[in-house]
């Protein structure tokens, strides 16, 4: 499967515990990013890393979330203490060049998505 | 005014008829422009990039761009009932860093 992975595709989490979503970007591609998207809401952008780097954080909320994308393994995403108000669809999407080239390079690409519930 | 607006339908066209799909956008720095498709409950898929000013064809799609207008539309001709689904403008671009700014999306109802 050439294409992006994203896993789990579902996960239950209990108010106060931690979620880890991971992403597999598709082969060749260096760029990952990250977006949540509420029931008939669009996608929200969270924040895009390179290899190794957070490059724009500007859509991550400013506590209890992080991400990371290391040397080897997939990029993880991190919520902490989850609340009821965590509860959507995290999607990833890779993309081959930079986000801002005016390029096929930057087309991005989709996994299935993480559906988390936090009950 | 939101960063990418669309209409959010829904847009009900018959099977055969041209869909057309309109979008805004209000960073006049955006140079990269996407068009994806959403089946519910399923992720976005890339359906066309468009970078220049004018239309770009790609099968039964075509996209529309003309940036002094900041405006981006998709024409789908012969529209098929499988083309229902909600579709997606995106718009990145250097004023906006390494954002992706996505709109909320148009339903559209393709009818048999």
């Amino acid at each position: 499967n050439a294409g992006v992975m994203q896993n789990p595709r579902h996960l239950v989490r209990r108010r106060g515990q931690e979620a880890r979503l991971r992403c597999s970007p598709m082969k060749g591609h260096s760029h990952v990013y990250w977006y949540r998207q509420l029931p008939e809401e669009g996608l929200k952008f969270m924040v895009y890393l390179q290899k190794e780097n957070i490059i724009d954080e500007s859509g991550m909320p400013k506590e209890r979330f992080s991400a990371e994308f290391p040397k080897e393994g997939p990029s993880i995403l991190r919520i902490q203490q989850v609340v009821r108000g965590d509860s959507a669809a995290y999607f990833c999407a890779s993309s081959r060049g930079q986000g801002r080239t005016k390029s096929l390079n930057n087309e991005q690409f989709f996994g299935p998505g993480t559906r988390l519930t936090v009950l | 005014q939101k960063e990418v607006e669309q209409n959010s339908g829904p847009l009900s066209v018959p099977e055969g008829a041209i869909a057309s799909l309109n979008c805004t956008y209000s960073d006049r720095g955006s140079q990269s422009f996407f068009w994806y498709r959403q089946y519910s409950g399923k992720s976005p898929e890339l359906i066309m990039s468009i970078y220049s000013n004018g239309d770009k064809e790609d099968g039964r799609f075509t996209a529309q761009l003309n940036k002094a207008s900041q405006y981006v539309s998709l024409l789908i001709r012969d529209s098929q009932p499988s083309d229902s689904a909600t579709y997606l403008c995106a718009v990145n671009g250097p004023t906006g860093g390494f954002k992706t700014i996505f709109g909320a999306g148009t339903r559209l109802f393709v009818k048999a």
